[in-house]
């Protein structure tokens, strides 16, 4: 069971909008910065969102993300086939002992 | 442009030890904070462990503490994971990653551990 609570799947038609929320407490999401991954299959992660809602180089602007609290959402507008991958979100949590702690992780089927 | 490649995985028996390596280029390695991350057969993400540049901070996740040891060679721009008393539930890919930004901003390909009698 993952520290960081995400729903399993999430699902739409190309050109549509879905969000992913990612779920947390105080000392993991509350404190410290969220980050995003996608995963398609086969692959290696890759980073998408970084400190709460900011973009690496090279990522398209229909990726999107956001903080509030202990929860936080990542957005994808304009979905593309290209899309259907898995996302997991991410952060440390400074309690009482530190680590990273990973979401379970959403599986994006574009219909 | 960055690249990690990891390679010392393998197939090894319940008890046995193993040692991952990954070989960082592409970057300022000494300056760079790193990561282990495993995934399990068909499972999630689950981060291991972290060493700081100078390798003065380092974290465990709990379910390898003890057994496993991060390191790193900043003049071989290698960072090192010894993994001992190895169990089945050890059997995954091990990635390293880099950290910035509190986030793991480049990523290896992975390397396959399978721990099985």
């Amino acid at each position: 069971q993952s520290v960081l609570t995400q729903s399993p799947s999430v699902s739409a038609a190309p050109g549509q909008k879905v969000t992913i929320s990612c779920s947390g407490r105080g000392s993991n999401i509350g404190d410290n910065s969220i980050s995003w991954y996608q995963q398609l299959p086969g692959s290696a992660p890759k980073l998408l969102i970084y400190d709460n809602n900011k973009r690496p180089s090279g990522i398209p602007d229909r990726f999107s993300g956001s903080k509030s609290g202990t929860s936080a959402t990542l957005g994808i507008s304009g979905l593309q086939t290209g899309d259907e991958a898995v996302y997991y979100c991410g952060a440390w949590d400074t309690g009482l002992n530190v680590h990273w702690v990973f979401g379970g992780g959403t599986k994006v089927t574009v219909l | 442009q960055v690249q990690l490649v990891e390679s010392g995985g393998g197939l090894v028996r319940p008890g046995e030890s193993l040692r991952l390596s990954c070989t960082a280029s592409g970057l300022s390695f000494s300056d760079s904070y790193m990561s282990w991350i495993r995934q399990a057969p068909g499972k999630g993400l689950e981060w291991i462990s972290y060493i700081s540049s100078s390798s003065r901070t380092i974290y465990y996740a709990e379910s390898v503490r003890g057994r496993f040891t991060i390191s790193r060679d900043n003049a071989k721009n290698s960072l090192y994971l010894e993994m001992t008393s190895l169990r089945a539930e050890d059997t995954a890919t091990y990635f390293c990653a880099t950290l910035a930004n509190d986030s793991f901003d480049h990523w290896g390909q992975g390397g396959l551990v399978t721990v099985s009698s």
